[in-house]
């Protein structure tokens, strides 16, 4: 059955430094991956897609890598800040249907 | 723009009630999507809709029923509530299909017991 692995462990990196998130999957042959960030008692919103023929993508200070070889997307934020603390959830999709498979998120912590 | 509401925020229901989670989006959105979220764990799709008169199951779709008489609203039928449906319920919406970012209300925190 499909997979898609976060690791559930919270990321606690220093403000500042680049922290990077890893998206797993496996019996998976994803044409589209997104990530989202939720905040505590509220709903993901969406931050960046990828798509399966696109190596790499940036917005302002993130970036998302896509390497349909070894199934894994990695997700850096650059330049670190407090505010950026938050659930990351990365997402997948194919061309086969309508739904996105969410993974199970990880939680980032930024400390000052 | 309001963007997704859902309404209510919370509900406690007794097992075996039932009750609707609402949901209505202002974008014209043609998809909607029903998720829940237990603790520390990704969101399941319930159910979603292509468009007015469309559903279809997602993978979670067991307890629950929706229909979609308009572009804005789908509301979410929970019968005979069980203890398992006890979670955060998310709806969300997007232009099209999977390869479209997807708008999220706020969330219903149901509690059965």
């Amino acid at each position: 059955s499909q997979k898609i692995e976060q690791n559930s462990e919270a990321l606690n990196i220093q403000e500042g430094k680049t922290a990077t998130l890893t998206c797993n999957y496996t019996n998976y042959s994803p044409a589209y991956l997104q990530w989202y960030r939720q905040d505590p008692g509220r709903g993901p919103v969406f931050l960046l897609l990828i798509r399966e023929n696109e190596k790499e993508k940036r917005k302002e200070r993130l970036k998302v890598t896509f390497d349909t070889t070894l199934k894994q997307s990695l997700f850096h934020i650059t330049a670190s800040q407090p505010a950026d603390s938050a659930t990351y959830l990365c997402a997948l999709s194919n061309n086969a249907g309508n739904m996105l498979t969410f993974g199970g998120g990880t939680r980032l912590m930024v400390k000052p | 723009n309001a963007g997704v509401t859902q309404t209510p925020k919370f509900r406690i229901l007794k097992i075996g009630q039932s009750m609707t989670l609402q949901c209505t989006q202002d974008m014209n959105h043609n998809y909607m999507y029903w998720y829940r979220q237990d603790p520390g764990m990704g969101l399941k799709l319930i159910y979603y809709s292509v468009g007015a008169g469309i559903t279809d199951k997602g993978e979670v779709p067991n307890g629950y029923n929706v229909s979609r008489s308009t572009t804005e609203d789908f509301p979410l039928r929970l019968e005979l509530a069980a203890p398992s449906q006890t979670s955060v319920y998310f709806c969300a919406s997007s232009y099209r299909g999977q390869n479209y970012e997807q708008y999220f209300g706020p969330g219903t925190r149901l509690t059965v017991t």
